[in-house]
């Protein structure tokens, strides 16, 4: 079965600083991967995802994010973090291989940016 | 605008009572899903459904039940069985029910709360 690991559950970083955020995953099959946003009592928002093709995938809001195979990682990052990105990241997985749409998430990354 | 409707934004259950949550979609998305979140565990799966009058049991369904009579709705029970109910409650949906490359679309959520 898939699984998803993010590594940091906490990440606190100054303002104009670069950030990652690490996440690993385990499957056998193919995968379809992903980043979700949080922001405080609201839903998910979609920031990226890879499906094929280019290993660096660029999502909204300035951060990207690169797919290893070998690794099995799929971290995030920006070159330079405002306030406003503060909330929490989710990466998922997509279930059984892409054969439905069942995502497995990771237990999420809390970023903080401080002034 | 098209999207997920979660009502009401926040509840609260009386010992021995069921509640229901609410979750619209006009996105005329196939797959739904209920996603329950509580503090450093990530999201996890209830129930989801990839069409109508179908659905089926995620990783925690206990002291939980659904219904899928339309395509727009899927409504959430959370029953007495369940005995820590206390979570935010998510709605997703999905274009493809055979698809894992479709991102999900999220609610703004329902938190659950005991009286």
């Amino acid at each position: 079965a898939q699984s998803v690991t993010q590594l940091d559950s906490q990440v606190p970083v100054f303002e104009e600083a670069p950030v990652e955020l690490r996440c690993n995953y385990s499957s056998s099959v193919s995968v379809y991967l992903f980043w979700y946003v949080q922001y405080p009592n609201q839903g998910l928002q979609l920031l990226l995802k890879y499906l094929s093709g280019s290993t660096l995938v660029k999502g909204i809001n300035g951060f990207e994010a690169e797919f290893n195979k070998s690794q099995t990682s799929f971290h995030l990052r920006k070159p330079s973090v405002h306030i406003s990105d503060t909330a929490e990241y989710f990466c998922a997985v997509s279930d059984n291989g892409g054969s439905q749409g069942n995502l497995i998430f990771g237990k999420g990354t809390k970023l903080s940016v401080k002034p | 605008d098209g999207g997920i409707t979660q009502s009401p934004k926040y509840l609260f259950r009386k010992e021995g009572q069921n509640v229901t949550l609410s979750c619209e979609q006009n996105l005329n998305h196939d797959a739904m899903y209920w996603y329950r979140q509580d503090p450093g565990q990530g999201l996890r799966l209830i129930y989801y459904s990839q069409i109508v009058n179908d659905f089926q049991k995620g990783d925690i369904a206990e002291g939980y039940s659904v219904s899928r009579e339309k395509k727009e709705s899927f409504p959430l029970t959370v029953t007495s069985a369940q005995k820590n109910p206390t979570a935010f409650y998510l709605c997703a949906s999905s274009g493809d029910r055979f698809g894992g490359d479709q991102p999900q679309h999220f609610g703004d959520g329902t938190r659950l709360s005991i009286l």
